[in-house]
């Protein structure tokens, strides 16, 4: 069955640093992919997703994730973090036509 | 309203308790999902219903009786609860169908359920 792992529980960057979060698919075709943010207090919001065509997808906040087949890998990118990006976020990838799997998540703490 | 609304935010209930927890979309979508958060393991997916019919039962106690009686609105019946069960439940809704689901899910908030 299809599945997602990200590596990393918990991930510290500094404020106006570049970040990266990964996530790692298995799927035999080309997946579907998704990436969502959960704020403390909050239900998960779709960050981005990935379906086909070109490899590299811009979402909301200023996130971007590429996907890249070779590495079986959909990261998650900002290239400069802000106070209000502290959050969990999660990779996830459907299983069937109406399921959708979700990565442990990354607990994402920002530093002033 | 907009967006997906759950109630009660938190719940602190007894092992031989019986309460509710309620969902309600104003999407407009037809699927809906009852997902269980807790604190070391990744997200569960428990039910989903696809208009108003259980599509996916995900191996969950019978102590949790999901009820859907119309593509608005979801509920989740909780008795003799193990304290184990203490976990964010949350809520979530999509346009349902395969040709219509897009993998875009609607969060609720959630419900922060405690069982003593």
């Amino acid at each position: 069955a299809q599945s997602v792992t990200q590596p990393d529980i918990h991930i510290t960057v500094s404020e106006g640093a570049s970040l990266e979060l990964r996530c790692n698919y298995s799927y035999g075709a080309t997946p579907y992919l998704f990436w969502y943010v959960q704020s403390p207090g909050q239900g998960l919001q779709l960050l981005l997703k990935y379906f086909s065509g070109d490899t590299l997808v811009q979402g909301i906040k200023g996130f971007e994730a590429e996907f890249k087949r070779s590495q079986s890998s959909f990261n998650l990118r900002k290239p400069s973090v802000h106070w209000s990006d502290a959050a969990e976020y999660f990779c996830a990838i459907p299983q069937g036509a109406q399921k959708l799997v979700f990565g442990q998540g990354t607990r994402l703490t920002i530093n002033p | 309203e907009t967006g997906v609304t759950q109630t009660p935010r938190h719940l602190v209930m007894g092992m031989t308790n019986k309460k509710s927890l309620k969902c309600e979309q104003h999407l407009g979508h037809n699927a809906m999902y009852w997902y269980k958060q807790s604190a070391k393991k990744p997200l569960e997916l428990m039910f989903v219903y696809n208009f108003k019919e259980q599509t996916e039962n995900n191996s969950v106690p019978s102590r949790f009786s999901p009820e859907c009686p119309n593509s608005s609105h979801l509920f989740l019946h909780l008795h003799t609860l193990q304290p184990e069960d203490s976990a964010l439940y949350l809520c979530a809704s999509s346009h349902a169908g395969l040709a219509g689901f897009t993998g875009e899910l609607f969060f609720g908030e959630g419900s922060r359920l405690t069982v003593l």
